[in-house]
């Protein structure tokens, strides 16, 4: 069975700090994606890592692939509310079927 | 056109009624998903569908009853459903099921379904 673990489950913060997600796992992935969810909607995709090492840069938010495409990490610099919501990761291939989504990390900017 | 619509955004109904969700995209995408996503827990899949085939069932109980009447529509029939499966239910899509390298789904918005 394919599991990403994905940490810290919850995190609030203020506006401000910077903060670190991870979504590590002992399977290898062909690729990574890391989606935002308001409550009530979709997951938005945010970025698809593909390259061991890849490095992707979306504005304030930098992610980046692991070496050996097991794990992947999201930072956040200088956090604003409108960055509150819910983070997850998904990780392609590896013989499972669909996206294997982490259990998700609900980040809280406060004011 | 990037989106995928569901309807209807929020469904109530009673555990003997009988209704259907609805998703649709116009992307050309050939593979669509339909997935379970309780309060507070990533989603989890429960169909997929490739060039309007079913291709893999969850082991999802038979109260819910997909259904892919062409290559832009994907539909999820529900009857005797239970309170526990209260949940929101994601549509998504993607150009083809294989999704290596990078294949991007796309999300629909969810329908809120709330059980009786």
């Amino acid at each position: 069975t394919q599991l990403l673990e994905q940490s810290p489950q919850f995190l609030s913060i203020q506006e401000g700090e910077n903060l670190t997600v991870y979504c590590n796992s002992s399977s290898v992935f062909s690729s990574l994606q890391w989606y935002r969810q308001e409550p009530g909607e979709g997951p938005v995709l945010l970025v698809t890592v593909v390259t061991g090492g890849e490095v992707k840069k979306l504005k304030r938010l930098t992610f980046q692939f692991g070496d050996a495409r097991k794990d992947s990490s999201l930072h956040i610099t200088a956090a604003q509310p409108g960055d509150t919501g819910l983070y997850l990761c998904a990780g392609i291939g590896g013989g499972a079927d669909g996206l294997t989504f982490g259990k998700g990390t609900h980040l809280i900017i406060q004011p | 056109d990037t989106e995928v619509t569901q309807t209807p955004k929020h469904l109530v109904m009673g555990m003997t009624n009988k209704k259907s969700l609805k998703c649709e995209q116009h992307m050309g995408h050939r593979a669509m998903y339909w997935y379970k996503q309780k309060a507070k827990k990533p989603p989890e899949l429960m169909f997929v569908y490739s060039y309007e085939k079913l291709s893999i069932n969850e082991s999802v109980p038979s109260r819910f009853s997909p259904e892919c009447p062409n290559s832009s529509l994907l539909n999820l029939h529900l009857h005797a459903l239970q309170p526990e499966d209260s949940a929101l239910y994601l549509c998504a899509s993607s150009q083809a099921l294989q999704l290596e390298f990078g294949e991007t789904q796309y999300f629909g918005p969810g329908t809120r379904l709330l059980v009786l």
